[in-house]
């Protein structure tokens, strides 16, 4: 099983509806990031959380709301899709320090027409 | 703003070639460096992290180096082979203490042919 986990894998939406990205993890990982990458200007860190407790704007975080529900699960939601959010979205972990490299998962590849 | 360019967008090289692959980055007062790589329809692969103390690390057929004072790193792939096809990303993290952010170079698309 992979380590870092998302759901769905592929999504293709209308314009308004309310998406969920789920990502759970099995590292034991305090840390958790979601990234979207789009082509050209590679990823960008929309929001990142320490722990439950703590969760964090990264640099394009507008459009975007997050929940930190438990140590292995991290969710990004879109609360009103817009087309120029189609991108592929990955989640990731790192450990308390981020002295070690982050972990990735497979990705959700989101469409929104 | 740090900003980081990987040059070329893209490489072909005959099989079993040496070849190296280029990051540079504006801000030199970096945390670590991280070379990732990722094939299609997956996420990204960690392959080597370079620490802001360190001037390079080794796995494998893989050397990175780190030059923080010019602020360039390379990817240095030995004996190539076909299943090293992938794109190549770089990624550094700032000096702040619990900024977590990385920023992303846009990627080498690596084609390695037979």
């Amino acid at each position: 099983d992979a380590d870092v986990t998302q759901t769905p894998r592929n999504r293709i939406t209308k314009t308004g509806k309310r998406i969920m990205l789920e990502c759970s993890q099995t590292k034991g990982h305090d840390r958790m990031y979601w990234y979207r990458q789009d082509p050209g200007l590679g990823l960008r860190l929309i929001y990142y959380s320490f722990d439950v407790k703590d969760i964090n704007k990264g640099e394009i975080s507008d459009g975007y709301s997050v929940s930190r529900q438990a140590q292995a699960k991290f969710s990004l939601s879109l609360e009103s899709a817009i087309p120029n959010q189609t991108a592929l979205y990955f989640c990731a972990t790192s450990d308390a320090w981020g002295n070690q490299p982050q972990h990735f998962g497979d990705g959700t590849r989101l469409s929104i027409l | 703003k740090q900003e980081v360019t990987q040059i070329p967008a893209a490489l072909s090289v005959p099989e079993g070639e040496n070849l190296v692959l280029n990051c540079s980055f504006t801000d030199s007062a970096i945390y670590n460096l991280q070379w990732f790589r990722q094939d299609p329809g997956k996420g990204l692969t960690s392959l080597l992290l370079i620490q802001s103390s360190q001037r390079e690390q080794t796995s494998g057929r893989l050397n990175a180096s780190l030059d923080k004072s010019s602020g360039r790193s390379t990817l240095y792939i030995a004996a190539s082979q076909p299943g090293d096809s992938a794109t190549y990303l770089c990624a550094v993290r700032l000096s702040n203490f619990g900024n977590e952010k990385l920023t992303f170079g846009t990627g080498t698309r690596l084609t390695i042919i037979p």
